[in-house]
């Protein structure tokens, strides 16, 4: 009953490079979309979010990108660095569901020195 | 310092023993909900609370209860653990704003449960 699909699985980069982790959902009924950061040991955190209304928004290195009529929004990390090395998971909240995040499958990144 | 807690960390127990999960936050927070994190299904929600003895189900409560008699704690209860409650638990914890809408949520380290 998966309604976001995240891709790849897992990913590897070299520093320096550009990490692309893509998500596509089914309901258009989506007002809020978050990406969450997990390192080992940790619960996830917070990392970006983007709201249906704007198809781009960027935080530092990080940049989410939103593309409305494709259902599908992605995860860019420039200038990829160790420290990035992580688990990413999207997520996406309902208009019908104030309060219930549905997240995806979560991708592996790894960013070599 | 802001933290939702969780306790223990690492659990090992055996079918049906039951066992509780404490989760709490210092955040003040109405909304607090339960995860369990298993790999290549992500984050699956168990039950959240929108407030003091308000709970409800989330994607897989079967096997948990909870309850939130206090506005900082929210418990999880497994009665009769099985095999396939085997896994990584979150708990997580978040301000409602003006609309009901809880979106940023503050996740607890996490507790590891296997039952044997």
């Amino acid at each position: 009953q998966q309604q976001v699909k995240q891709s790849p699985q897992s990913l590897i980069v070299q520093k320096g490079g550009i990490s692309i982790i893509n998500c596509a959902y089914e309901n258009t009924a989506f007002d809020y979309f978050p990406w969450y950061q997990q390192f080992p040991g940790k619960g996830p955190a917070l990392l970006i979010a983007i709201r249906p209304d704007v198809s781009e928004k960027k935080e530092g290195r990080f940049t989410i990108s939103f593309n409305k009529s494709a259902k599908q929004f992605s995860l860019h990390i420039m200038d990829s660095q160790p420290g990035d090395s992580a688990t990413y998971f999207c997520a996406a909240k309902g208009m019908d569901s104030s309060y219930k995040l549905i997240f995806g499958s979560g991708t592996r990144l790894l960013v070599r020195p | 310092e802001a933290q939702v807690t969780q306790n223990p960390r690492y659990l090992i127990t055996v079918t049906g023993k039951k066992l509780t999960v404490t989760c709490s936050q210092n955040m003040n927070h109405e909304y607090m909900s339960w995860y369990r994190q298993d790999p290549g299904l992500g984050l699956r929600q168990i039950y959240y609370s929108m407030n003091v003895e308000v709970t409800d189900k989330g994607d897989v409560p079967e096997g948990y209860k909870v309850s939130r008699k206090e506005k900082r704690n929210f418990p999880l209860i497994l009665e009769s653990p099985s095999p396939n409650q085997t896994s990584l638990y979150f708990c997580a914890s978040s301000l409602l704003g003006l609309a009901g809408e809880a979106e940023t949520q503050y996740f607890g380290p996490g507790t590891r449960l296997l039952v044997l």
